[in-house]
């Protein structure tokens, strides 16, 4: 079955500093990979996706993620942290017949220290 | 524009009692809806997820079903709700497939008594 493993539950980093957040998924194919952020209080928005192509992505507010497919890894990345980033952030495959069954992980709450 | 509409926000149920969250989405046509639920470190739970009316895939074997009667309305049930079956549920929808973006409801919060 496929899944998606967020190995951190909690990070903390310092303002300014770089960040990475870690995914791994379970899949026999090659997914739509996403990473959405959701704020305290608000819903689920999307910061980035993959589903072909270069294998760096770039998306919303300064983020960017890494595909690696020897290692079923989707990193997220941003290189320097603002206290506004504070948030939990979820990745997202898209499995199954044409990508419709949309699992996602455990979450990683980043904190933001200044 | 697209909107999405979950109802109701909060609901409290007694133990035994029939549960019904409805979810509705406006501005598209033959969307894929999920219902998820999300528990604090076990982030989006999928409970179910549809392609078209009539077509529900289940997840998670539990005390819960979906049915989507129109192709832009889906609905979670329960005839008989457990202490367990309090959380957070969301509704999702997805224009088609592959790498759409997901866009979800705000949200019931759902406490069994």
């Amino acid at each position: 079955a496929q899944s998606v493993t967020q190995p951190d539950i909690h990070i903390t980093v310092s303002e300014g500093a770089s960040l990475e957040l870690r995914c791994n998924y379970s899949y026999g194919a090659t997914p739509y990979l996403f990473w959405y952020v959701q704020s305290p209080g608000q819903g689920l928005q999307l910061l980035l996706k993959y589903f072909s192509g270069d294998t760096l992505v770039q998306g919303i507010k300064g983020f960017e993620a890494e595909f690696k497919r020897s290692q079923s890894s989707f990193n997220l990345r941003k290189p320097s942290v603002h206290w506004s980033d504070a948030a939990e952030y979820f990745c997202a495959v898209g499995a199954g017949e044409y990508g419709n069954k949309l699992v996602f992980g455990a979450g990683t709450i980043l904190r933001v220290k200044s | 524009s697209q909107t999405i509409h979950q109802w109701p926000a909060t609901l409290v149920q007694p133990v035994g009692s029939p549960l019904s969250l409805e979810c509705t989405v406006e501005g598209t046509s033959n969307p894929n809806l999920y219902w998820y639920r999300q528990a604090a470190g076990r982030g989006l739970q999928l409970l179910f997820y549809s392609v078209g009316i009539g077509q529900i895939s289940s997840e998670v074997p539990q005390n819960l079903s979906a049915s989507r009667p129109q192709d832009r309305q889906f609905i979670l049930s329960s005839k008989k709700l457990l202490l367990s079956d309090s959380g957070f549920y969301l509704c999702a929808w997805r224009a088609g497939q592959g790498s759409t973006e997901a866009f979800f409801g705000q949200g019931t919060r759902l406490t069994v008594v």
